[in-house]
């Protein structure tokens, strides 16, 4: 089993359009989480950390549920600038990242 | 806002010859770099974390004396790719650990690595 599990996608979906991903993670003891956003060829960008209050980031908003060990990431009216790769990304301890292999989305005119 | 760089942004080299890549932090000191390497369509797998002043801790399946990575000071670790291989090709990208922005991490922009 993957450390970090994503939805394999990918996400085609129209401007204006909500989109969810989810992610599971294996090992309880992990310390923080994120999502980072992966353009074609470019280094992955932090999006935005995940509380397990939940957060929101403008159109973004993030979940975390530690008893399920479940992360969830939620854009509101997509936008094509949106489409890009997004990474759930778990630290396991010291700063020692762990990727999900990603989700791709493509948002349409 | 914190900058890592990375030397060279791409590279192109013969079977058997070895490169070296260079990740810099630019305004501030890293103790603590990692390593990732991210084939095509795949996410970025961790290959090592590098520590100033101290060898570097290799992920499982990962080559030590193939990926020779050292962190002589507190802003500049690099990562040489030795006797590389076609299999070897692929985006190297470094990140680094910024104590003073609460161990924020921060990633340089990658090295793709082409080999022949």
């Amino acid at each position: 089993r993957k450390e970090v599990e994503q939805d394999p996608g990918p996400f085609n979906v129209p401007e204006g359009a909500t989109v969810a991903f989810n992610c599971t993670y294996s090992n309880s003891a992990s310390q923080s989480f994120f999502w980072y956003r992966q353009d074609c060829r470019k280094e992955p960008k932090l999006l935005m950390s995940v509380y397990s209050s939940g957060n929101e980031d403008g159109r973004f908003t993030a979940q975390l549920n530690r008893a399920s060990q479940y992360i969830s990431l939620l854009i509101r009216d997509s936008k094509l600038s949106d489409s890009a790769t997004y990474l759930c990304v778990v630290n396991v301890s010291g700063g020692k990242l762990i990727f999900g292999q990603g989700t791709e989305l493509s948002v349409k005119p | 806002g914190a900058v890592v760089s990375q030397h060279p942004s791409w590279v192109i080299c013969k079977s058997g010859t070895s490169v070296k890549i260079e990740c810099r932090s630019l305004d501030f000191q890293a103790t603590t770099m990692f390593w990732y390497r991210q084939f095509p369509k795949q996410s970025l797998m961790l290959m090592a974390t590098s520590n100033e002043g101290s060898k570097a801790t290799y992920e499982q399946g990962v080559e030590k004396d193939k990926f020779l990575i050292n962190h002589a000071s507190l802003t500049l670790s690099t990562l040489t790719v030795t006797s590389a291989h076609p299999e070897d090709s692929s985006f190297y990208i470094c990140s680094a650990l910024n104590p003073a922005a609460g161990y924020e991490q921060y990633f340089g922009p990658g090295t793709r690595l082409t080999v022949t």
